[in-house]
């Protein structure tokens, strides 16, 4: 079954407490991205990745790490967690079986709810 | 600043109503997808519209994508209360780079 997994689904911890959420997805797709969700301001993405090795930021990176070592993994590493990043986060995935153009379809995780205290 | 907005925020309806929801920018795509995500879970993608002015239908869903492909809009016809749930706009700028733009979403509510 095609998916994206996520790890943990639900983490409670403290500030300054270096965490790490894991992605993984078995569709062989080029591209990743984390997102958070907050209430009245949507998705919005953290960090993404085009390639094995090749990673930008978007448009909330501060404060967040990313690695791309395999194609399949894209971990998301919270140095210093500060309650400011208490959010749902999201991986997704997206591949270029429709060209390299796009368009990128996602396909997301269940989610990561994250409560800094 | 929000590359595409959504309206409305929110909408609260009784069932058997039909409903548009907007998807606006000044910029233009060179797609938009429409998702909806239930509480608890991931968005899922429910379209993607490419050309300008085309129009996908699904069941009882009606997606258009602007003739300038700078905006698109999502029909539900006789709502039920399964289609409760955010739905979100999401445009691709046809750069390389795999990404995409949310817009804020929009809260269905549909009472029986």
């Amino acid at each position: 079954e095609a998916q994206v997994t996520q790890n943990p689904r639900y983490l409670i911890t403290v500030t300054g407490k270096k965490l790490t959420v894991t992605c993984s997805q078995n569709m062989n797709h080029e591209y990743m991205s984390w997102y958070r969700q907050d209430p009245g301001l949507g998705l919005r993405q953290i960090y993404y990745s085009m390639n094995v090795e090749v990673t930008d930021k978007g448009d909330v990176p501060e404060g967040y790490k990313v690695s791309r070592k395999e194609k399949r993994n894209f971990p998301l590493i919270l140095e210093s967690p500060s309650p400011n990043q208490t959010s749902l986060y999201f991986c997704a995935s997206s591949g270029t079986s429709l060209g390299v153009l796009g368009p990128y379809e996602q396909y997301f995780g269940p989610g990561t709810r994250l409560t800094v205290t | 600043t929000q590359l595409l907005e959504q309206s409305p925020q929110f909408l609260s309806i009784q069932e058997g109503e039909n409903l548009t929801v907007y998807c606006n920018s000044s910029s233009v795509f060179s797609s938009l997808q429409w998702y909806r995500q239930e509480p608890g879970e991931g968005p899922v993608l429910l379209v993607t519209v490419v050309t300008g002015g085309e129009v996908k239908k699904l069941k009882r869903l009606t997606f258009q994508f602007g003739d300038a492909r700078k905006d698109s809009s999502l029909h539900i016809t006789a709502a039920q209360p399964g289609d409760t749930g955010l739905y979100l706009c999401a445009g691709d700028r046809g750069s390389t780079l795999g990404r995409l733009y949310f817009g804020r979403g929009t809260q269905l509510t549909v009472w029986p």
